[in-house]
């Protein structure tokens, strides 16, 4: 099956700073792949996905990377505020019938401090 | 429009009872899914449900049963419950017609078993 590890499990950045979670996945066939931020006691929200046919994303302050050869993926998160701190989560959803099942990294810790 | 409601918020089990968690959609929805949420873990995928009618199991199925009542309704059982299942159980939910579409999550369920 599918396996994704994510790396770093803790990042403490100043405000203002860039920060960059990276993943990396085991199956080639694995063709979509969103990222999840989760405050604490919160549920877990989509912040930006990307499609295998696409190797990069932007939303605002937010973009996404995909390198499908290397099989990587990673979240970058530009001019951080304090309000970014929180647990981000990546995940791959494998390719065929895999009903839209995704594996998740273990999370990644963000500190933004003022 | 909820989204995604789960119940209760916050339940402790004694090991050996029992119990029911509860999650309802009203986004109309085909898929839906649970996961627990462990320290340093991540999500993992207990069980799924494609669409109404079918159910199949995740990572960790182990010590879990699942119930498709009907398009809006999939309830996570717990036969008998054992200290490692102490957890916060998250579910969610997705359009299905694509699979490369985002999950949605509810708050979770934070479980005490002792």
């Amino acid at each position: 099956g599918e396996n994704v590890e994510q790396h770093p499990s803790t990042l403490s950045v100043q405000e203002g700073d860039s920060a960059v979670i990276k993943c990396t996945y085991s199956d080639s066939a694995s063709n979509y792949f969103p990222w999840y931020k989760q405050e604490l006691g919160k549920r877990p929200q989509l912040i930006i996905d990307i499609r295998s046919n696409v190797g990069e994303k932007k939303d605002q302050r937010i973009a996404v990377t995909l390198n499908k050869t290397a099989k990587h993926f990673s979240l970058h998160i530009t001019e951080t505020q304090p309000e970014d701190s929180a647990v981000y989560f990546c995940a791959a959803k494998a390719g065929g019938t895999s009903y839209g099942k995704l594996t998740f990294g273990q999370g990644t810790i963000l500190t933004v401090h003022p | 429009n909820a989204g995604v409601t789960q119940t209760p918020k916050f339940q402790v089990l004694k090991t050996g009872q029992s119990m029911t968690l509860q999650c309802a959609q009203d986004m109309n929805h085909n898929s839906m899914y649970w996961y627990r949420q462990d320290p340093g873990m991540g999500l993992r995928l207990i069980y799924y449900s494609a669409s109404e009618g079918t159910t199949d199991k995740g990572e960790v199925p182990n010590g879990y049963n699942v119930s498709r009542l009907n398009k809006r309704e999939f309830s996570l059982r717990l036969e008998s419950a054992a200290p490692s299942q102490t957890s916060v159980y998250f579910c969610a939910s997705r359009r299905g017609q694509d699979p490369n579409q985002p999950q949605h999550f509810g708050d979770g369920t934070r479980l005490s078993i002792l």
